[in-house]
């Protein structure tokens, strides 16, 4: 069953940079799917943040468009998530997802663990 | 923009019902989906497409929808469903919305 893992530093200064990885397992990234990132401030709920499809294609929460990049690595089987211009409010503890996707609705299963980034200086 | 409410919190005693509803904001309303999130764990999938309900996911989990309200059925609750519910669907532009969340009790 398809595993998925975040890395990535957890501690980012403002204005910096927050970056992070995805790696999943027990699923191949080429064969299908969308890929995505949610991420969840302390005490606060659910933000997506955007999804990637195996091939490249791309698309973001427009709150968050001009700040996010999301890449994928097939060969790396994994995919990674850029937020520029971080701030006090991008902190927050960032999961990715598989994102199950039609052209009229979708969904997120399963989640990796989630990992808890914060901005500070 | 698109939203989805939530009542905040839900108190329910063992082996009763709890529902959760979460209310969008305008038409159309497309599919929800509801995730169980206990404290400190990653969020996990119980029902999809409005009403149907993953592998592995007891029957005590159901869904429904009305209009442009979806609601979480818990029936014959259980001390291990205290945790926080999130619906989910998505805007006409494709933009994937969470609800506000429900913390659901069970006392």
């Amino acid at each position: 069953q398809v595993q998925l893992q975040e890395s990535g530093p957890g501690l980012v200064k403002p204005s910096e940079t927050l970056s992070l990885t995805c790696a999943v397992s027990s699923y191949s990234i080429s064969s299908g799917y969308y890929w995505g990132w949610i991420r969840q401030p302390p005490g606060k709920g659910l933000e997506w943040i955007g999804s990637i499809y195996h091939s490249g294609g791309t698309y973001y929460n427009p709150s968050l468009k001009s700040r996010v990049t999301i890449s994928v690595d097939t060969s790396k089987n994994q995919f990674s998530l850029k937020l520029s211009s971080v701030t006090a409010a991008d902190t927050a503890v960032y999961y990715c997802a598989r994102h199950i996707a039609t052209a009229v609705t979708g969904w997120f299963d399963p989640w990796g663990q989630g990992t808890l980034v914060t901005v500070s200086s | 923009s698109y939203g989805l409410t939530q009542p905040p919190s839900v108190s329910v005693s063992p082996g009763q019902t709890a529902r959760i509803t979460c209310s969008a904001d305008a038409l159309p309303k497309q599919y929800a989906y509801w995730y169980q999130q206990k404290p400190g764990q990653a969020p996990v999938l119980v029902i999809y497409k409005d009403n149907e309900r993953p592998s592995g996911i007891p029957e005590r989990f159901s869904g429904s929808s009305s209009g442009t309200t979806v609601t979480l059925t818990i029936s014959g609750v259980q001390a291990e469903d205290e945790a926080d519910y999130y619906c989910q669907s998505a805007d006409s532009s494709g933009t994937y919305v969470f609800g506000t969340g429900t913390k659901v009790t069970v006392v």
